[in-house]
């Protein structure tokens, strides 16, 4: 079936690293979304990519769709710890269903 | 903003016991969706709605059913709770991209 694959699981980073979580999926997507999902709440819908090669960026995050449409990146530069949490890609295919990868777990030290 | 409103944050029932979780969302998204979030296997698709009394099987649906009867209301049933569907259960709805509910964390006894 399809699947969204996402690495790594777990990051733990110092204050002020750059942080890159990298998400693949078995078929060509429609469209990617990015959540983040903060320690005991909801995931909370942070940004959709739809053109092949398109590169987004909020403030310190910079997110990438692949140009065959099929792997996503997300990277933070210089990472506080406001930046802790989940961080989910989830994939849009032919059928409308969003497939969640299993997300990245990011922790910051100060 | 857009609000989805899960009625319960924790319950706790016991085997075999019926189990109703209500979602209720405020901006009248046609497409509702039910997940539950395991460690390690991240989020997963119970069952979805595009419109009012449709329904769709989700990648998980065996051993749940959903109700749609208002546009604004999605209610997720377990009909005979298995310790197995103890998780923490997410409804969303959206337009562009999803907006979750604050989860309702379930424990089956």
């Amino acid at each position: 079936g399809q699947q969204v694959m996402q690495i790594p699981q777990y990051q733990h980073v110092q204050e002020g690293e750059d942080f890159t979580t990298y998400c693949n999926s078995s078929t060509t997507l429609s469209n990617i979304q990015w959540y983040k999902q903060r320690p005991g709440g909801h995931p909370v819908f942070l940004i959709q990519l739809v053109k092949s090669g398109e590169v987004k960026k909020q403030k310190r995050l910079t997110f990438q769709f692949g140009e065959a449409k099929k792997n996503s990146s997300l990277h933070i530069t210089a990472t506080q710890t406001t930046d802790v949490g989940t961080y989910f890609c989830a994939g849009l295919h032919n059928t409308d269903k969003l497939i969640f990868g299993t997300g990245t777990r990011l922790q910051v030290f100060p | 903003d857009v609000k989805v409103t899960q009625s319960s944050r924790y319950l706790v029932k016991r085997t075999g016991e019926k189990v109703f979780l209500e979602c209720v969302q405020d901006m009248d998204h046609e497409n509702m969706f039910w997940y539950r979030q395991d460690p390690g296997l991240g989020l997963r698709l119970i069952y979805f709605s595009y419109d009012v009394k449709m329904k769709e099987k989700g990648d998980i649906p065996e051993g749940y059913s959903v109700s749609r009867e208002k546009k604004e209301r999605f209610s997720l049933i377990l009909e005979s709770a298995s310790t197995n569907q103890t998780s923490m259960y997410l409804c969303a709805s959206s337009s562009y991209g999803y907006t979750f509910g604050s989860g309702t964390r379930l424990t089956v006894v």
